[in-house]
């Protein structure tokens, strides 16, 4: 059963901590997206991969927040030093490219920054 | 980018009864609408999506119409039950990202009552 899974599912942490967040797409996926989810701002893209390469990371608050794929099976989402602002559901999903096409979500991790 | 709005934002209705959602979007190139279900605590997931190449497609109670002219698409579940609760999100390709990642809609909370 393919699936995306995120790690940690939550986390609370006070507010200046590092948090990294963790993704492993589904296997033959080669396009990895970053969402987050708030009851204000809804879904919104942070950062969009294809082949392991940032394509479009223009919907991330740069100065704290960065995201990487070490290799095909890993992707990671840093935010450094953490704000309250930050508390949400962040998302990960996978897919195919070649246009258009189904994004495979995982499960979220829920942060809460105190 | 892609400006993608969906209402109403909360829908009732009783068991057996019809629901509609509706979205509208802004980039008259795009060709490929979703619509996600979110259930509580979870990732949201593909139910059907429509390319540009057809005006309505329909997968048992669910059903999906397109109106390229006036950018308006809308999910239509008939005979709904109450596994039906939960929230809906239509989406549209976003331009900045070669249209491969997704814009969302706000999302429409939908309560099936018994």
């Amino acid at each position: 059963d393919a699936r995306v899974t995120q790690t940690p599912r939550h986390k609370v942490t006070e507010m200046g901590q590092e948090v990294t967040m963790r993704c492993q797409p589904i296997l033959g996926h080669n396009t990895v997206f970053w969402y987050r989810q708030t009851m204000m701002q809804g879904l919104e893209l942070l950062a969009y991969f294809r082949n392991r390469a940032p394509l479009d990371d223009s919907g991330m608050p740069k100065d704290r927040f960065s995201a990487e794929m070490p290799d095909a099976t890993l992707a990671t989402l840093k935010i450094q030093p953490s704000e309250p602002r930050d508390s949400a559901v962040y998302f990960c999903a996978s897919g195919h490219s070649g246009g258009a096409g189904e994004l495979f979500f995982g499960e979220g991790s829920r942060l809460t920054v105190l | 980018g892609e400006n993608v709005e969906q209402h109403p934002s909360t829908l009732s209705v009783q068991e057996g009864d019809s629901a509609v959602i509706k979205c509208t979007y802004s980039d008259s190139a795009s060709n490929y609408f979703p619509w996600y279900k979110q259930e509580l605590g979870k990732g949201p997931q593909l139910i059907i999506d429509i390319r540009s190449n057809v005006g309505e497609k329909k997968d048992q109670r669910i059903a999906v119409t397109l109106n390229k002219t006036a950018k308006h698409f809308s999910l239509h579940i008939t005979e709904t039950q109450p596994e039906d609760s939960a929230v809906y999100f239509c989406a549209a390709p976003t331009r900045d990202t070669g249209r491969r990642a997704l814009t969302f809609g706000s999302g429409t909370r939908l309560q099936v009552q018994p």
